[in-house]
Protein backbone atom coordinates (compact mmCIF):
# COMPACT_ATOMS: atom_id res chain seq x y z
CA UNK A 1 0.00 0.00 0.00
CA UNK A 2 0.93 3.56 -0.40
CA UNK A 3 1.32 5.88 2.29
CA UNK A 4 3.36 8.12 3.96
CA UNK A 5 5.84 6.72 6.62
CA UNK A 6 7.35 8.78 9.44
CA UNK A 7 10.08 7.45 11.89
CA UNK A 8 10.35 7.25 15.25
CA UNK A 9 7.13 7.50 16.34
CA UNK A 10 8.58 9.17 20.03
CA UNK A 11 11.64 10.58 20.38
CA UNK A 12 13.31 12.37 23.36
CA UNK A 13 15.77 14.99 22.92
CA UNK A 14 18.28 16.45 25.12
CA UNK A 15 18.71 19.98 25.74
CA UNK A 16 20.87 21.40 23.00
CA UNK A 17 21.05 18.46 21.03
CA UNK A 18 19.71 18.36 17.25
CA UNK A 19 17.42 15.70 16.13
CA UNK A 20 16.46 14.37 12.63
CA UNK A 21 12.83 13.19 11.79
CA UNK A 22 12.77 11.00 8.71
CA UNK A 23 9.32 11.46 6.77
CA UNK A 24 9.88 8.68 3.68
CA UNK A 25 6.33 8.68 0.88
CA UNK A 26 5.93 5.81 -1.99
CA UNK A 27 3.19 7.91 -3.54
CA UNK A 28 5.45 9.54 -6.32
CA UNK A 29 3.67 13.09 -5.05
CA UNK A 30 6.29 15.76 -5.71
CA UNK A 31 4.97 18.30 -2.50
CA UNK A 32 5.64 17.61 0.70
CA UNK A 33 5.18 19.22 4.40
CA UNK A 34 5.95 19.35 8.25
CA UNK A 35 3.41 20.42 10.20
CA UNK A 36 3.61 20.92 13.43
CA UNK A 37 0.28 20.25 15.98
CA UNK A 38 0.10 21.98 19.19
CA UNK A 39 -2.56 21.70 21.29
CA UNK A 40 -5.84 23.75 20.77
CA UNK A 41 -3.05 25.37 17.53
CA UNK A 42 -4.08 23.06 14.63
CA UNK A 43 -1.54 22.48 12.61
CA UNK A 44 1.18 25.19 11.63
CA UNK A 45 3.28 24.69 8.85
CA UNK A 46 7.09 24.77 9.51
CA UNK A 47 8.83 23.55 5.91
CA UNK A 48 7.32 22.29 2.88
CA UNK A 49 9.12 21.36 -0.97
CA UNK A 50 7.44 21.39 -3.90
CA UNK A 51 10.27 19.35 -6.00
CA UNK A 52 13.14 17.63 -5.11
CA UNK A 53 16.44 19.87 -4.32
CA UNK A 54 14.21 22.58 -3.31
CA UNK A 55 12.40 23.75 -0.41
CA UNK A 56 10.50 26.64 1.17
CA UNK A 57 9.73 28.40 5.07
CA UNK A 58 6.56 28.01 6.40
CA UNK A 59 5.28 30.51 9.27
CA UNK A 60 7.49 28.58 11.82
CA UNK A 61 10.22 27.86 10.52
CA UNK A 62 12.69 29.21 13.56
CA UNK A 63 15.16 26.38 14.91
CA UNK A 64 14.23 24.20 12.27
CA UNK A 65 15.69 22.50 8.74
CA UNK A 66 15.42 20.27 5.98
CA UNK A 67 16.85 18.28 2.52
CA UNK A 68 15.04 17.40 -0.03
CA UNK A 69 17.63 15.30 -2.41
CA UNK A 70 15.18 12.31 -2.39
CA UNK A 71 12.06 12.79 -4.10
CA UNK A 72 10.44 10.48 -1.66
CA UNK A 73 12.21 11.79 1.34
CA UNK A 74 11.92 14.96 3.34
CA UNK A 75 13.28 14.93 6.65
CA UNK A 76 13.25 17.47 9.49
CA UNK A 77 16.09 18.45 11.67
CA UNK A 78 14.78 20.13 15.26
CA UNK A 79 18.25 21.84 16.43
CA UNK A 80 19.27 23.15 19.43
CA UNK A 81 18.15 26.36 18.62
CA UNK A 82 14.37 25.58 18.36
CA UNK A 83 13.85 26.58 22.13
CA UNK A 84 10.35 25.00 22.64
CA UNK A 85 10.44 21.69 20.29
CA UNK A 86 8.20 19.37 22.70
CA UNK A 87 5.31 18.81 20.24
CA UNK A 88 3.61 16.29 17.55
CA UNK A 89 5.36 16.45 14.29
CA UNK A 90 3.27 15.55 11.30
CA UNK A 91 4.71 15.04 7.75
CA UNK A 92 2.33 15.10 4.59
CA UNK A 93 2.93 14.76 0.66
CA UNK A 94 0.46 16.20 -1.99
CA UNK A 95 0.37 15.46 -5.69
CA UNK A 96 0.83 18.63 -6.51
CA UNK A 97 2.62 21.78 -4.75
CA UNK A 98 0.10 24.27 -5.49
CA UNK A 99 -1.37 23.35 -2.02
CA UNK A 100 -5.11 22.06 -4.07
CA UNK A 101 -4.57 18.83 -3.92
CA UNK A 102 -5.69 16.90 -0.53
CA UNK A 103 -3.00 16.08 1.38
CA UNK A 104 -1.55 12.82 2.81
CA UNK A 105 -0.41 12.64 6.14
CA UNK A 106 1.34 10.49 8.04
CA UNK A 107 1.14 8.52 11.65
CA UNK A 108 3.29 11.43 13.09
CA UNK A 109 6.02 11.68 15.28
CA UNK A 110 5.86 13.06 19.47
CA UNK A 111 9.47 14.84 20.39
CA UNK A 112 9.80 15.26 24.06
CA UNK A 113 12.53 17.00 25.88
CA UNK A 114 14.22 15.12 28.56
CA UNK B 1 -3.24 37.84 7.69
CA UNK B 2 -4.98 35.08 6.02
CA UNK B 3 -6.14 32.78 8.80
CA UNK B 4 -9.00 29.68 8.88
CA UNK B 5 -11.05 30.01 12.34
CA UNK B 6 -12.96 27.11 14.19
CA UNK B 7 -14.94 29.22 17.11
CA UNK B 8 -15.33 25.53 18.51
CA UNK B 9 -12.56 24.04 20.26
CA UNK B 10 -14.54 21.44 21.98
CA UNK B 11 -18.26 19.89 21.56
CA UNK B 12 -19.92 17.35 23.24
CA UNK B 13 -23.14 15.66 21.78
CA UNK B 14 -25.20 12.14 22.45
CA UNK B 15 -24.93 10.34 19.55
CA UNK B 16 -28.12 10.93 17.42
CA UNK B 17 -27.94 14.16 17.80
CA UNK B 18 -27.19 16.77 14.44
CA UNK B 19 -23.55 17.91 14.67
CA UNK B 20 -22.68 21.54 12.50
CA UNK B 21 -19.18 22.97 13.12
CA UNK B 22 -18.20 26.25 12.08
CA UNK B 23 -15.21 27.08 9.65
CA UNK B 24 -15.04 30.85 8.95
CA UNK B 25 -11.67 32.25 6.45
CA UNK B 26 -10.71 35.55 6.53
CA UNK B 27 -10.11 36.54 2.80
CA UNK B 28 -12.38 36.52 -0.23
CA UNK B 29 -10.37 35.73 -2.37
CA UNK B 30 -10.52 31.82 -4.65
CA UNK B 31 -10.47 29.75 -2.23
CA UNK B 32 -10.16 25.60 -2.05
CA UNK B 33 -11.77 24.38 1.15
CA UNK B 34 -10.91 21.21 3.15
CA UNK B 35 -12.02 19.02 5.89
CA UNK B 36 -9.75 16.72 7.65
CA UNK B 37 -10.72 14.44 10.46
CA UNK B 38 -8.27 12.92 13.06
CA UNK B 39 -9.59 9.68 14.65
CA UNK B 40 -7.81 8.74 17.91
CA UNK B 41 -4.53 7.26 17.33
CA UNK B 42 -4.94 7.17 13.34
CA UNK B 43 -3.57 9.54 11.10
CA UNK B 44 -5.11 13.05 9.37
CA UNK B 45 -7.52 11.97 6.65
CA UNK B 46 -9.38 14.05 4.57
CA UNK B 47 -13.57 14.28 4.87
CA UNK B 48 -14.44 16.27 2.06
CA UNK B 49 -13.17 18.73 -0.16
CA UNK B 50 -14.40 21.96 -2.68
CA UNK B 51 -13.17 23.78 -5.43
CA UNK B 52 -15.99 24.72 -7.31
CA UNK B 53 -19.10 24.22 -8.37
CA UNK B 54 -22.09 23.27 -6.62
CA UNK B 55 -21.72 24.91 -3.03
CA UNK B 56 -22.80 21.72 -0.86
CA UNK B 57 -20.47 19.10 -0.68
CA UNK B 58 -20.66 15.10 0.36
CA UNK B 59 -18.19 13.50 1.69
CA UNK B 60 -17.67 10.32 3.46
CA UNK B 61 -19.15 8.91 6.58
CA UNK B 62 -22.38 11.15 5.77
CA UNK B 63 -20.83 14.25 6.42
CA UNK B 64 -21.31 17.56 4.30
CA UNK B 65 -20.33 20.83 4.00
CA UNK B 66 -22.01 24.13 2.47
CA UNK B 67 -19.57 26.91 1.50
CA UNK B 68 -20.80 30.30 1.79
CA UNK B 69 -18.82 33.11 0.15
CA UNK B 70 -20.94 35.75 1.39
CA UNK B 71 -20.43 34.69 4.71
CA UNK B 72 -16.68 33.27 4.05
CA UNK B 73 -17.94 29.84 5.97
CA UNK B 74 -17.77 26.33 5.14
CA UNK B 75 -19.47 24.54 7.77
CA UNK B 76 -19.52 21.20 8.30
CA UNK B 77 -22.90 19.07 8.85
CA UNK B 78 -23.88 15.66 9.82
CA UNK B 79 -27.72 15.29 10.50
CA UNK B 80 -27.29 12.21 13.22
CA UNK B 81 -23.73 11.65 15.23
CA UNK B 82 -22.43 7.80 15.98
CA UNK B 83 -20.37 7.49 18.92
CA UNK B 84 -17.49 6.48 15.65
CA UNK B 85 -17.79 10.03 15.05
CA UNK B 86 -15.96 10.67 18.06
CA UNK B 87 -12.48 13.18 16.55
CA UNK B 88 -10.81 15.84 15.76
CA UNK B 89 -12.02 17.97 13.16
CA UNK B 90 -9.84 20.45 10.97
CA UNK B 91 -10.89 23.12 8.67
CA UNK B 92 -8.04 24.37 5.89
CA UNK B 93 -8.36 26.19 2.80
CA UNK B 94 -5.38 27.18 0.46
CA UNK B 95 -5.86 30.48 -1.89
CA UNK B 96 -5.73 30.27 -5.62
CA UNK B 97 -2.90 32.49 -5.24
CA UNK B 98 -0.92 30.81 -2.57
CA UNK B 99 0.79 27.33 -2.69
CA UNK B 100 -0.03 26.24 0.73
CA UNK B 101 -2.76 24.94 3.00
CA UNK B 102 -3.53 26.95 6.24
CA UNK B 103 -5.55 25.04 8.81
CA UNK B 104 -8.15 26.01 11.76
CA UNK B 105 -7.07 25.14 15.12
CA UNK B 106 -9.18 22.09 15.11
CA UNK B 107 -12.55 20.93 17.12
CA UNK B 108 -12.80 18.28 19.29
CA UNK B 109 -15.91 16.23 19.03
CA UNK B 110 -16.90 13.90 21.49
CA UNK B 111 -20.12 11.60 21.18
CA UNK B 112 -21.88 10.65 24.52
CA UNK B 113 -22.95 6.69 23.74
Amino acid sequence: DGGITQSPKYLFRKEGQNVTLSCEQNLNHDAMYWYRQDPGQGLRLIYYSQIVNDFQKGDIAEGYSVSREKKESFPLTVTSAQKNPTAFYLCASSIGGQGSQPQHFGDGTRLSIL
Amino acid sequence: AQSVSQHNHHVILSEAASLELGCNYSYGGTVNLFWYVQYPGQHLQLLLKYFSGDPLVKGIKGFEAEFIKSKFSFNLRKPSVQWSDTAEYFCALVYSSASKIIFGSGTRLSIRP
